[in-house]
């Protein structure tokens, strides 16, 4: 077992277009999470899956995102119309028990 | 609302010394609490725990000690090493929830030679 992967390491794209990112947790982790960093904070929750099942999503996860895990596996992470605000690092992290696991993260540019 | 604080940004501290990082949290709600590591452009390394029925968890040069009256942990690292130098984090959450974790702003170690 690798870890959890994250693909793509790194994404600058334009304002206003969409972006997607890949979550790969520990094969027998069920709990799966998204948070993003941002400069000088540490990271914040964005959402959280039991199974396929997105339980809890922060208030920091605007209309424009959207997750997915299907047959509970790897996470998507979708981002509509980018904003600039939107540039930070998002981290994806696996648990089975609250030992939790994180990938190298995607460092998000938006310009 | 910060839940959880780490109220230094940055630490300096000679190798071979002692390096105390230090966190406190609002939430009485929180059992479980970590400590990560985290350099530039990686996510975060989990370095060491304790849950809020202890008051001192060990792990070779890293001790984590909790004080639940004062709402108050720190990290001990002895002795520190150069390749200690990075972002230290200090998170917490309730085993009852979703064990989503709520971090502090993190503490920049740096480990002079």
């Amino acid at each position: 077992d690798t870890g959890v992967s994250q693909d793509p390491r790194h994404k600058i794209t334009k304002r206003g277009q969409n972006v997607t990112f890949r979550c790969d947790p520990i094969s027998e982790h069920n709990r799966l999470y998204w948070y993003r960093q941002t400069l000088g904070q540490g990271p914040e929750f964005l959402t959280y899956f039991q199974n396929e099942a997105q339980l809890e999503k922060s208030r920091l996860l605007s209309d424009r995102f959207s997750a997915e895990r299907p047959k509970g596996s790897f996470s998507t992470l979708e981002i509509q119309r980018t904003e600039q605000g939107d540039s930070a690092m998002y981290l994806c992290a696996s648990t089975l028990d609250g030992g939790y696991t994180f990938g190298s993260g995607t460092r998000l540019t938006v310009v | 609302d910060q839940q959880v604080k780490q109220n230094s940004p940055s630490l300096s501290v000679q190798e071979g010394r002692i390096s105390i990082l230090n966190c406190d949290y609002t939430n009485s709600m929180f059992d479980y609490f970590l400590w990560y590591k985290k350099y530039p452009a990686e996510g975060p390394t989990f370095l060491i725990s304790i849950s809020s029925i202890k008051d001192k968890n060990e792990d070779g040069r890293f001790t984590v000690f909790l004080n639940k009256s004062a709402k108050h942990l720190s990290l001990h690292i002895v002795p520190s090493q150069p390749g200690d130098s990075a972002v230290y984090f200090c998170a917490a959450y309730s085993g009852a929830g979703s064990y989503q974790l709520t971090f502090g702003k993190g503490t920049k170690l740096s480990v002079i030679p």
